[in-house]
């Protein structure tokens, strides 16, 4: 089946060190989103990409980096210069002509 | 600038009560509006969206909502909640142009109390 993976599910790290989440789907969207969801926030948009080697920044950028090499893979990298990485992260992948976003099951990375 | 608000914060209703969840945007033009739900520690599944045409659209699990311009609302409504619905509900919206970037509001949380 078609769909957008995660992994892992739960990412531990120590303060100041980086960490990079896995965003990998099978569906052919040219289109890819990260997002960072905390609690009475709503999802953030960190960064997207709406084509291979091509990459916008968000609103919450800040932090954070990533990578588009190929259509199916979509890294994110927390920095050690993101304040608060302790949140849950959702990726999500679209077709520009359906407009609809298919979101994976998420991340939830605890920095101590 | 464009947003999306959900004016409710958490909701409690009882188990085969009507429900209505609140959700008013700002665009410039008629957006393509949606509405996800999340259940605990898990991704973003869509119930139904809206593009054009008839104002009131059916989802899936028995959801639909009515998008009225006059108001800049699109509210969802179930008429018969199910203890199983208990979760979080995000309303969302694309407002066209060269990129697809969803905007969400804020989050609804629903407890169902049987």
């Amino acid at each position: 089946d078609g769909g957008i993976t995660q992994s892992p599910k739960y990412l531990f790290r120590k303060e100041g060190q980086n960490v990079t989440l896995s965003c990998e789907q099978n569906l052919n969207h040219d289109a890819m989103y990260w997002y960072r969801q905390d609690p009475g926030q709503g999802l953030r948009l960190i960064y997207y990409s709406q084509i291979v080697n091509d990459f916008q920044k968000g609103d919450i950028a800040e932090g954070y980096s990533v990578s588009r090499e190929k259509k199916e893979s979509f890294p994110l990298t927390v920095t050690s210069a993101q304040k608060n990485p302790t949140a849950f992260y959702l990726c999500a992948s679209s077709d520009r002509g359906a407009y609809g976003y298919t979101f994976g099951s998420g991340t939830r990375l605890t920095v101590v | 600038a464009q947003s999306v608000t959900q004016p409710d914060i958490h909701i409690t209703v009882s188990e085969g009560a009507s429900l209505e969840l609140r959700c008013n945007y700002s665009y410039g033009a008629t957006p393509y509006l949606f509405w996800y739900v999340q259940s605990p520690g898990q991704g973003l599944q869509l119930l139904l969206k809206y593009f054009s045409g008839d104002t009131l659209v059916q989802g899936i699990k028995g959801f639909e909502a009515e998008f009225k311009r006059s108001q800049s609302s699109f509210n969802l409504r179930k008429p018969s909640v199910h203890w199983s619905d208990a979760a979080e509900y995000f309303c969302a919206g694309i407002g066209g142009g060269a990129t697809n970037k969803l905007i969400f509001g804020t989050g609804t949380l629903l407890a169902v109390q049987p």
